[in-house]
């Protein structure tokens, strides 16, 4: 079982704000990253350390987390977030090798 | 530009022996770990292992320590993943991914599918 707990899927109406948690002990002392994957691709860095956005990818997206959550929040979901969201933070030697068991985001 | 470029799939029998590759580009490949990832219908995203190039630390997920081993050449910016003898639950997608500063996979390859029956 994964150490990271996630809900296996959510969904969101079209251009409405969405909550996806993750929740596990680590997540007191180590940040979390989230990754999108879509169908056929490869996993998308989307947010790191809690709440940084790498380059390229849109404000709708953020991070924030308290105590044993962390949370990705997509404000005005499109249908191209349609997507798996895996949260990710790290083991005791500081690498991020701990992923939760995804979260599938339906858009309606 | 950094990439991460895998080898491309394939199609092998119980027992027989694999290692599939991961060759980056656009960044100095001895300076920063490569994980190796599966992902499979039922589990998601599972950490393999983790590899150093620049003196070749190599960390196992417990559940992946002693069933592959990770490697690299330097001379040729390229990791690889191997296995000695499949099985059919090895059938998965690998992805190779680069651990950009602050521990976190910031670049990944495109992956490779395994799958292994007879």
């Amino acid at each position: 079982s994964s150490e990271l707990t996630q809900d296996p899927a959510v969904s969101v109406a079209l251009g409405q704000t969405v909550r996806i948690t993750c929740q596990g002990d680590r997540l007191r002392s180590n940040y979390a990253n989230w990754y999108q994957q879509k169908p056929g691709q490869a996993p998308l860095l989307v947010i790191y350390d809690k709440n940084n956005r790498p380059s390229g990818i849109p404000d709708r997206f953020s991070g924030s987390g308290s105590g044993i959550t962390a949370s990705l929040t997509i404000t005005g979901a499109q249908a191209e977030d349609e997507a798996d969201y895996y949260c990710n933070s790290r083991d005791s030697s500081g690498h991020p090798v701990v992923f939760g068991g995804g979260t599938k985001l339906t858009v309606l | 530009e950094v990439q991460l470029v895998q080898s491309g799939g394939e199609v092998k029998k119980p027992g027989e022996s694999l290692k599939i590759s991961c060759k980056g580009s656009g960044y100095r490949f001895s300076s920063y770990w490569i994980g190796w990832v599966r992902l499979t219908p039922g589990k998601g995203l599972e950490w393999m292992g983790i590899f150093y190039p620049g003196d070749s630390d190599t960390r196992f997920s417990p559940s992946f320590q002693g069933q592959v081993s990770i490697s690299a050449d330097m001379s040729i910016s390229t990791a690889y993943l191997q296995w000695t003898s499949l099985k059919t639950s090895d059938t998965a997608i690998y992805y190779c991914a680069r651990e950009g500063g602050g521990g976190h996979f910031d670049y990944w390859g495109q992956g490779t599918l395994i799958i292994v029956s007879s």
